[in-house]
């Protein structure tokens, strides 16, 4: 069956910093991984997906992911956080032959402090 | 363009009632998607349409629960006999590949039962 594990609840960064938000998952076969984010009384917004290719995927707002295949991760990540990037991060997967469905980690609120 | 919409945005309701959800897709998506997402959870996989196919169920909680798309176009999710547990941000997304694509997600309806 299908997993994502997302180990943080919250993760708390000052303005300016590097942030990582942890993701792991579990599927059979070649994984599509996504990352989506969602503001308060918002919709999820997509951040970006690895797929196939390069494992260093980036997209908007200035993150990006790293497809680390023999540790079954894929890890968000931003050189140097806003405040404006606090938000509810997820986390998911889809497996080939799933029809695109996606399952979801738990998220991770992300606080960033000036 | 125009993003996936969805109606109502809140819905108030006594319990055993029916309640039915409304989500209009980004035109010439072919592939739509239901989910649901608890308080301080993650997304729930609830059912999944492509074109003319069958749709995929598996993640309808119970048979209270059911969902019908005409074509590629308008979806609408249907509780039956509400219950408490029901209480929950109902979301929709479409995405415009038969293979794993990015889907937009809309804005969710939230709905309360009391």
């Amino acid at each position: 069956a299908q997993s994502v594990a997302q180990p943080e609840d919250q993760v708390n960064v000052a303005e300016g910093n590097p942030l990582t938000v942890k993701c792991t998952y579990s599927v059979s076969g070649n994984p599509y991984l996504f990352w989506y984010v969602q503001y308060p009384n918002r919709g999820l917004q997509f951040l970006l997906k690895y797929i196939t290719g390069d494992n260093l995927v980036k997209g908007s707002y200035g993150f990006e992911a790293e497809f680390n295949k023999s540790q079954t991760s894929f890890h968000l990540k931003k050189p140097s956080a806003l405040v404006s990037d606090s938000a509810l991060y997820f986390c998911a997967v889809s497996g080939y032959n799933q029809g695109g469905k996606l399952i979801f980690g738990q998220g991770t609120e992300l606080s960033v402090k000036p | 363009g125009a993003g996936v919409s969805q109606s109502p945005s809140n819905k108030v309701t006594e319990k055993g009632k029916d309640v039915e959800l409304r989500c209009d897709p980004i035109s010439g998506h072919t592939a739509l998607y239901w989910y649901r997402q608890r308080l301080g959870q993650g997304l729930e996989f609830l059912i999944y349409f492509q074109g003319n196919s069958a749709p995929d169920k598996s993640g309808l909680p119970s048979d209270r629960f059911s969902a019908e798309r005409t074509g590629e176009s308008v979806s609408t999710l249907t509780i039956q006999r509400t219950q408490q547990e029901d209480s929950a941000v109902y979301l929709c997304a479409s995405s415009p590949t038969r293979r794993v694509g990015t889907q937009y997600f809309g804005p969710g309806t939230r709905l309360l039962v009391l």
